[in-house]
C-alpha cells in the first residue's frame, strides 16, 4: 500500500490560498489520489480525487506532477470555516485506502 | 437526505459487556465500511463489505464482528468490550466504482464509545 506523508499542521489567514502537499513516493500505476476533509466531531468528507495533471471542482484544485510522487491540494481564499484536518489517501479500491494522521489546517482571522 | 446514519451517538460500557453499533445508508451503495479513530489519529479500517452478503477484515479486526444485514445496513459488534476499544467509530458507504478510481466514501457522524 502506498504510504503518504503530509505536514502535521499549517496555519493560514482568511482570504489566502492554501496549498497542502502530500508525498507518495511508491504510488502504483493504478492508484488514485483522494483528499478528504474532517471537522471535529464529524466524519470525513470527500473533497477531490485525481490521477494525473490537474483536477478542479467547486471547492478545491488538485495538482499532480508527471511522476505522481506527490500531489498538492489547493484551497482558494480560505475562510475560518475551512479549519479542519485534511487527509491525503492513495490507492484503489477504496478498501485499501489508509487514512494517515492528516494535516491540521488552522485559518486565522 | 439522511445519507449514513449511525446509532447510538454515544455509549459507555463496562469491560466485558457486549454491544452492537448500527449503521444504515439510504444511497443504494454497494460497499460499506467500519473505521475507528483514536484521539489525534487517522481512521483505521476494521471491516468492510464490498457488497451485500460479503464481509472482509480490514487493518484492525481483532475483537470485532460484523454483519451485512442487507444492502442498507452494516452492523459492528463488540462481543467483550475492552478499554483499548475506547474510540470513535465511523461507518461509511460508497457506490460501485465504474472503471478506475474510487467512488467517494460517505461517512456518518460517528459513535463515541467509552469502555471503563
Amino acid at each position: 500500500l502506498a504510504k503518504t506523508t503530509q505536514p502535521i499542521s499549517m496555519d493560514s489567514y482568511e482570504g489566502q490560498e492554501v496549498n497542502i502537499t502530500c508525498s507518495h513516493n511508491n504510488i502504483a500505476t493504478n492508484d488514485y489520489i483522494t483528499w478528504y476533509q474532517q471537522f471535529p466531531s464529524q466524519g470525513p468528507r470527500f473533497i477531490i480525487q485525481g490521477y494525473k495533471t490537474k483536477v478542479t471542482n467547486e471547492v478545491a484544485s488538485l495538482f499532480i506532477p508527471a511522476d505522481r510522487k506527490s500531489s498538492t491540494l489547493s484551497l482558494p481564499r480560505v475562510s475560518l470555516s475551512d479549519t479542519a484536518v485534511y487527509y491525503c489517501l492513495v490507492g484503489v479500491p477504496a478498501r485499501q485506502l489508509t487514512f494517515g494522521s492528516g494535516t491540521q489546517l488552522t485559518v486565522l482571522p | 437526505n439522511a445519507g449514513v446514519t449511525q446509532t447510538p451517538k454515544f455509549q459507555v460500557l463496562k469491560t466485558g459487556q457486549s454491544m452492537t453499533l448500527q449503521c444504515a445508508q439510504d444511497m443504494n451503495h454497494n460497499s460499506m465500511y467500519w473505521y475507528r479513530q483514536d484521539p489525534g489519529m487517522g481512521l483505521r479500517l476494521i471491516y468492510y463489505s464490498a457488497s451485500e452478503g460479503t464481509t472482509d477484515k480490514g487493518e484492525v479486526p481483532n475483537g470485532y464482528n460484523v454483519s451485512r444485514l442487507n444492502k442498507r445496513e452494516f452492523s459492528l459488534r463488540l462481543e467483550s468490550a475492552a478499554p483499548s476499544q475506547t474510540s470513535v467509530y465511523f461507518c461509511a458507504s460508497s457506490g460501485l466504482a465504474r472503471g478506475v478510481g474510487n467512488q467517494p466514501q460517505h461517512f456518518g457522524d460517528g459513535t463515541r464509545l467509552s469502555i471503563l
